[in-house]
């Protein structure tokens, strides 16, 4: 069956640490896809990136980086140097490429990051 | 601007009382979809559309309705609300199905008395 875990409810750091959040994933399909979204206090998702199952290069985006490794089943996002703006959940979510439901993701828990100044 | 669009965004409303949320796309994606999210349940998938006049049952579609009778819109119809449905929901669309980037609306919360 396939599962999204993001083990960590809550992570609170003090501004200009870096943190990372853990996703783990299980599924049977070996064509699959991973994302990473935000939600801010307003409440909207905010898309941060797809990997596809075949890519599993490390991927870096300013103070975002993520690390994708198969053998051990986790997509992995580290903020480097964080902010307060950076406050937010964070959903980890997969979809299989075999699924037939119009590329349904399945999130997470979400992880809820707290970036105190 | 590509967006999807929903409305309301916040509904207060009571038990039977028949609603209709709205979902607008600009971005001529074929998939769209509705999700709900829960606390410590993430998001999950209620009905989703591949094309017009085509939609199926997600995960949780019970006491859900949707249609599709334009690309651009999917609306989600609560024909009699209950309390359990009390949730923040989304719409999202992608232009293909698995594996494409699905754009999420701005979120409608619903409020069941």
């Amino acid at each position: 069956a396939q599962k999204v875990t993001q083990a960590q409810t809550e992570i609170s750091v003090v501004e200009k640490e870096d943190v990372t959040l853990d996703c783990v994933y299980e599924t049977r399909d070996t064509t699959y896809y991973l994302f990473w979204y935000k939600q801010p206090p307003s409440g909207e998702l905010v898309f941060l990136i797809r990997r596809n199952s075949f890519d599993e290069q490390n991927e870096i985006s300013g103070r975002y980086s993520w690390n994708f490794q198969k053998s051990t089943s986790s997509f992995n996002f580290t903020i480097t140097a964080s902010q307060v703006v950076d406050s937010a959940v964070y959903f980890c979510a997969l979809s299989e490429a075999g699924d037939n439901q119009g590329g349904k993701l399945i999130f997470g828990q979400g992880t809820e990051l707290s970036v105190k100044p | 601007e590509a967006q999807v669009t929903q409305n309301p965004r916040y509904l207060i409303t009571v038990t039977g009382k028949k609603l209709t949320v709205t979902c607008s796309q600009n971005m001529n994606h074929e998939y769209m979809s509705w999700y709900r999210q829960d606390p410590g349940l993430g998001l999950r998938q209620i009905y989703y559309s591949m094309n017009v006049e085509v939609t199926d049952k997600g995960d949780v579609p019970e006491g859900y309705k949707v249609s599709r009778k334009e690309k651009r819109n999917f609306p989600l119809i609560l024909e009699s609300p209950s309390p359990n449905q009390t949730s923040l929901y989304f719409c999202a669309s992608s232009f293909r199905d698995s594996g494409d980037t699905q754009y999420f609306g701005p979120g409608t919360r619903l409020t069941v008395l």
